[in-house]
């Protein structure tokens, strides 16, 4: 009921590459969350969506309501970029549930 | 504000000791949620509190796990005793009224 899944797991691109990750789940949520887990462990919040897009410097966030499909976009991609990037969905209440991550690795 | 701050960073215990893990949330925050994140679950979320309350523990794995918020800026997670598959580390996020959540640096458990 409460499968979320991201794709690819991991990605290589090189420096100025387009980016997209896709997260899908499976019921209707509250919210969705894009996150950046970087190398050294921390957690940084990056987009909450409930609907429609989002953008924020060189990332865009968009979620499909009806597909139950959010896609984080990073355009012109920079090494500085790579990360584990995991999405969050928020069903009812406060309880979160986790994609696997994907690895993106932004090469110079 | 200095942010979510846990403590210890890192940890490293035999099996069998009991393990206590600190955070401080954001001040105003009325939200805390503690995580798990291992390689072979990802991120799971334990439990949170509202206003010092538990709301959900049903991410607690089994009784040798318990949290407590005696107040709005002290949370722990206790685990006693640790067991090696304890090994993780575990996250604590805090939110106010917006839905974005702030998480800590997180401590490294690593029970042997």
């Amino acid at each position: 009921k409460n499968e979320v899944e991201q794709s690819p797991q991991n990605l290589t691109a090189q420096e100025g590459e387009f980016i997209t990750i896709n997260c899908s789940y499976s019921v209707g949520i509250s919210a969705l969350h894009w996150l950046q887990q970087h190398p050294g462990g921390g957690i940084v919040s990056l987009f909450m969506l409930s609907s429609g897009k989002k953008k924020h410097g060189r990332l865009i966030a968009t979620i499909n309501i009806q597909e139950k499909h959010s896609s984080l976009h990073i355009t012109a991609s920079h090494p500085r970029d790579s990360a584990v990037y995991i999405c969050a969905v928020r069903y009812t209440g406060n309880q979160f549930y986790f994609g696997t991550g994907t690895s993106l690795t932004v090469i110079p | 504000d200095a942010g979510v701050i846990q403590s210890p960073r890192h940890e490293v215990t035999e099996m069998g000791q009991e393990v206590t893990l600190r955070c401080k949330p954001i001040s105003g925050h009325d939200y805390l949620f503690w995580y798990r994140q291992t390689m072979m679950r990802g991120l799971e979320l334990l439990i949170y509190f509202n206003n010092n309350v538990p709301i959900d523990d049903s991410g607690m794995p089994e009784d040798r796990f318990s949290a407590k918020m005696p107040n709005a800026s002290f949370s722990t997670l206790k685990i006693q005793p640790s067991e090696p598959r304890d090994s993780a580390v575990y996250f604590c996020a805090s939110k106010g009224v917006e839905e974005t959540q702030y998480f800590g640096p997180g401590t490294r458990l690593l029970v042997l």
